[in-house]
């Protein structure tokens, strides 16, 4: 089965850029999406088809996806940005899996 | 506006069912291409997708967790109900309900994420 591995933690000052991968076998021939979950609280959708933001949603969040990997960049990494972020693969045949998360701080 | 909100028994006893609701407002799951999703989370945990279900009645499932999982959809309540079976203590945990569409054009679908969540129910496993 379909897996996707992110590193644990990331951690960025504050205004600085943040960079979180997301790595699986031929990820960028799949959508990758991206999820901020704080805590006690429901997961949010950031990134969805790679690099679109939903509506609502700052433009310092932003995303691309090639060969293995996908990367959400947060950019001026904001306190309000600490949470754990979660990607997740889809095409027709891959349904829905989700990445092993990580833990971003903002020191 | 979008809703979802999921309902169901907070404490669960090894070995039994688990039925699980969730009921939405502001769309239509009779509509080609719309979907509601069911996952969950362990404490502490990751997220794990578990099964989906969309409005034209296709359904897929966690190859992992298929053979204990069937998914339902009453469109006349808006509702979406999700059972699995033959609980055990790692099942405890979080479980969310959530949105998500896909277009299709000139051959080529299109995924639009789980853009809207519910807040979660708590489930416990435990005799």
């Amino acid at each position: 089965s379909y897996e996707l591995t992110q590193p644990p933690s990331v951690s960025v000052s504050p205004g600085q850029t943040a960079s979180i991968t997301c790595y699986g076998e031929k990820l960028g021939d799949k959508y990758a999406s991206w999820y901020q979950q704080k805590p006690g609280q429901s997961p949010v959708l950031v990134i969805y088809q790679d690099d679109r933001r939903p509506s609502g949603i700052p433009e310092r969040f932003s995303g691309s996806n090639s060969g293995n990997t996908a990367t959400l960049t947060i950019s001026g990494t904001q306190a309000m940005d600490e949470a754990d972020y979660y990607c997740q693969a889809w095409d027709t045949n891959t349904p829905y899996v989700f990445g092993t998360g990580t833990k971003v701080t903002v020191l | 506006q979008i809703t979802l909100k999921e309902s169901g028994p907070t404490l669960v006893k090894p070995t039994r069912t688990l039925t699980l609701t969730c009921t939405f407002s502001g769309f239509s799951l009779s509509t080609n291409g719309v979907g509601v999703g069911w996952i969950r989370q362990p404490p502490g945990k990751a997220l794990e997708w578990l099964a989906l279900i969309y409005g034209d009645d296709d359904k897929r499932y966690s190859p992992f967790l298929k053979t204990r999982l069937t998914i339902t959809k009453d469109t006349s309540k808006n509702q979406v109900v999700l059972t699995m079976t033959t609980m055990d203590p790692v099942d405890t945990g979080t479980y969310y309900c959530a949105h998500t569409h896909i277009t299709a054009a000139a051959g080529t679908y299109y995924y639009y994420g789980m853009d809207v969540w519910g807040q979660g129910t708590t489930v416990t496993v435990s005799s």
